[in-house]
């Protein structure tokens, strides 16, 4: 079982739409959780990270769930330019090192 | 506040040749990672510096890769004896802090560069 896992895609949605990725990790003790967002033969940037709770920043809200090892992002009222692919990210720290593992992300293309 | 630099942004090199890629991170930033993209693939881990110290270095390769962060200057990720199976996109990210147990600290990521072996 990979490390970090996610549906490829590509998820094809119209504008306006509702769309969610989910993200499933293997190892428990995992303990920071992000989402990256990368355009095309760009870098990742940071969307969001991912807290316990759960967050939210406009239209885009992350979930956590630990105890079925997962943790989800939800796209509300989809723009075009949110075309792009999302790459979850979990890291475990420990031993003064902190390690991320990227997922190879989920495709998202939002058509008018 | 300039972000994290590298350069060059493209590299293209002959079997055998030497790759050396470098990374400047963001002003105020002492932590360096590097990661490798091979197309459709997503970004694979390598090695984590501070100024002077490699701080772990699980995702290196055994042979021909290094990686150094010197007091002065930027980080090298250097690969020897190029192959064409080392063509991808190096990214390099950066952090102002040793992240420790339970950290949110946040990696900044640079533009990458892209080496093509020929």
């Amino acid at each position: 079982r990979k490390e970090v896992e996610q549906d490829p895609g590509p998820f094809n949605v119209p504008e306006g739409a509702t769309v969610a990725f989910n993200c499933t990790y293997s190892n428990s003790a995992s303990q920071s959780f992000f989402w990256y967002r990368q355009d095309c033969r760009k870098e990742p940037k940071l969307l969001m990270s991912v807290y316990s709770s759960g967050n939210e920043d406009g239209r885009f809200t992350a979930q956590l769930n630990r105890a079925s090892q997962y943790i989800s992002l939800l796209i509300r009222d989809s723009k075009l330019s949110d075309s792009a692919t999302y790459l979850c990210v979990v890291s475990l720290a420990g031993g003064g090192s902190y390690i991320p593992t990227f997922g190879r992300g989920t495709s998202l293309i939002v058509h008018p | 506040n300039a972000g994290v630099m590298q350069n060059p942004r493209h590299l293209v090199r002959r079997r055998g040749q030497e790759a050396r890629l470098r990374c400047s991170p963001m002003k105020g930033h002492s932590h360096v990672y590097w990661y490798r993209q091979l197309p459709e693939e997503g970004l694979k881990f390598m090695v984590y510096l501070q100024k002077e110290n490699i701080i772990d270095e699980s995702g290196m390769p055994k042979e021909r890769f290094s990686a150094e962060f010197p007091k002065e200057g930027p980080s090298i990720l250097r690969i020897q004896q190029v192959v064409r199976g080392d063509s991808a996109a190096y990214f390099c990210a950066s952090s102002p802090l040793l992240i420790r147990d339970g950290d949110q600290e946040t990696q900044y990521f640079g533009p990458g560069t892209r080496l093509l072996v020929l």
